[in-house]
């Protein structure tokens, strides 16, 4: 059974970046959508976008863009979103996920990581 | 604010059938499916439904959803205890052209 194993914790400084990681252990990512989705302190669940390997194209929710890359390395079954120019409230747990057929909600995200938290401080 | 909009909370008895809502617009909810995740504290979400009304292998059928139009529903039946959790219905929006979640509903069993 594929698993998605993230990256650990991270503190970061206000204006910094952070790169997240997420591996599919037991498995690749050929023929799955990859998404990362964020959920901030006692707040639901966002969709920032995705990447799908396969065809090597990204997504990026308009709230995102241009301060999100996300990419893959195919040779380590292994996804990254890279989230820049950090704010307070950017503050939140990362989770990947994936969902089967290339196609980000058709078949509904059924692997997700167990989440990155990410903390911006001064 | 949330693109799909569900109740903010819920809750029922053991054994009773509850339902959570989910309206959306004609972009997301009236034109693609709907998925419904759970999640528990402190853990990442769970696949419950995909597709409007499908149910992934290990998803007991006590959980179904349906869609009408740009609204869909989540029900369950014979709560349980360990039902209680975070509920989100989430879909693909044409005119964002990317996905779109509500903002979750929280599931309490008295």
């Amino acid at each position: 059974q594929v698993q998605l194993v993230q990256s650990g914790a991270e503190v970061k400084k206000p204006g910094s970046s952070v790169k997240v990681s997420c591996k599919a252990s037991g498995g690749t990512f050929s023929n799955y959508a990859i998404s990362w989705v964020r959920q901030a302190p006692g707040q639901g669940l966002e969709w920032m976008g995705g990447i799908i390997p396969t065809f090597g194209t990204a997504n990026y929710a308009q709230k995102f863009q241009g301060r999100v890359t996300f990419t893959t390395d195919d040779s380590t079954s292994t996804a990254y979103m890279e989230l820049s120019n950090l704010r307070s409230e950017d503050a939140a747990i990362f989770y990947c996920a994936r969902a089967s057929g290339n196609l980000y909600f058709y078949y509904g995200m059924d692997v997700w990581g167990q989440g990155t938290t990410v903390t911006v401080s001064s | 604010q949330s693109v799909l909009t569900q109740p903010p909370s819920a809750s029922g008895t053991p054994g009773q059938r509850v339902t959570i809502s989910c309206s959306g617009s004609s972009s997301n909810i009236g034109t693609n499916t709907v998925n419904w995740y759970l999640q528990l504290p402190g853990t990442a979400p769970k696949l419950l439904i995909y597709g409007n009304n499908q149910r992934p292998s290990g998803v007991p059928d006590r959980f179904s959803g349906s869609k009408s139009g740009t609204s869909a529903s989540l029900a369950i039946s014979g709560l349980q205890s360990e039902d209680e959790a975070d509920y989100y219905c989430a879909a693909w929006d044409d005119s964002l052209n990317g996905g779109v979640f509500g903002g979750g509903t929280k599931l309490t069993v008295l």
